[in-house]
């Protein structure tokens, strides 16, 4: 009963390098979605996949691709990390767009970037 | 100014109180209003949904919107050591995007 996997679940990496946060659902969700969370701030939202094969932009999308790979996956990627991007990152998802369905988030992944 | 304001706390009562859990917000175009309880390094889980305004209840949790002074409310009744956790209200316009506030974090003492 794994729900939302998401790997590794900390990670430090220093300013310029690159790195790909996995994210995985055994649901059969058709939408899914990546938000930081940092302190005062609440979750905010980076990127969402409405369905397999589509990705939007959310409401901080800058320093950031991702990539859904198959229904199951959705990856987010910082392609030349920043001290800005130290941050808690949750993938979240949901059977589809609709609020009022249960949005299931993983444990995140707490990223520091030196 | 912030679309969505939330106290963050930390907020203590004991075993038993009625909690209440409040947020205010700018953008009078949100319609959709959530609730999400967050347990220390885990992520949110939904709580409460409700559409426009007017009250919900779901046993011991009461949500509460009231679009005319923008401000929404979530009642804990017969509160419980089990409730401590952050709690973060959320909201949207549309039914697809969210702002969330900052979450505000619960301690109940046995």
């Amino acid at each position: 009963n794994a729900g939302v996997t998401q790997t590794p679940k900390f990670q430090v990496l220093k300013t310029g390098q690159s790195m790909t946060l996995q994210c995985a659902q055994d649901m059969n969700h058709n939408s899914m979605y990546w938000y930081r969370q940092d302190p005062g701030m609440g979750l905010r939202l980076i990127y969402y996949s409405a369905s397999e094969g589509t990705t939007d932009k959310g409401e901080v999308p800058n320093g950031y691709n991702v990539s859904r790979l198959n229904k199951r996956e959705f990856s987010l990627r910082l392609e030349s990390a920043a001290p800005s991007q130290t941050s808690v990152y949750f993938c979240a998802s949901r059977e589809d767009r609709r609020l009022n369905q249960p949005q299931h988030f993983g444990d995140g992944t707490r990223l520091s970037i030196l | 100014q912030k679309e969505v304001e939330q106290d963050p706390g930390p907020l203590s009562v004991p075993e038993g109180a009625i909690v209440s859990l409040n947020c205010t917000y700018s953008n009078s175009a949100f319609q959709y209003f959530m609730w999400y309880r967050q347990y220390s390094r885990k992520g949110p889980e939904l709580l409460m949904y409700t559409y426009s305004s007017g009250n919900k209840e779901d046993g011991r949790f009461t949500a509460q919107v009231d679009k005319s002074s923008k401000y929404i409310s979530l009642f804990i009744r017969d509160s419980q050591p089990s409730d401590s956790a952050t709690y973060l209200c959320a909201m949207s316009p549309n039914n697809n995007d969210m702002r969330f506030g900052a979450g505000t974090r619960l301690t109940v003492k046995p």
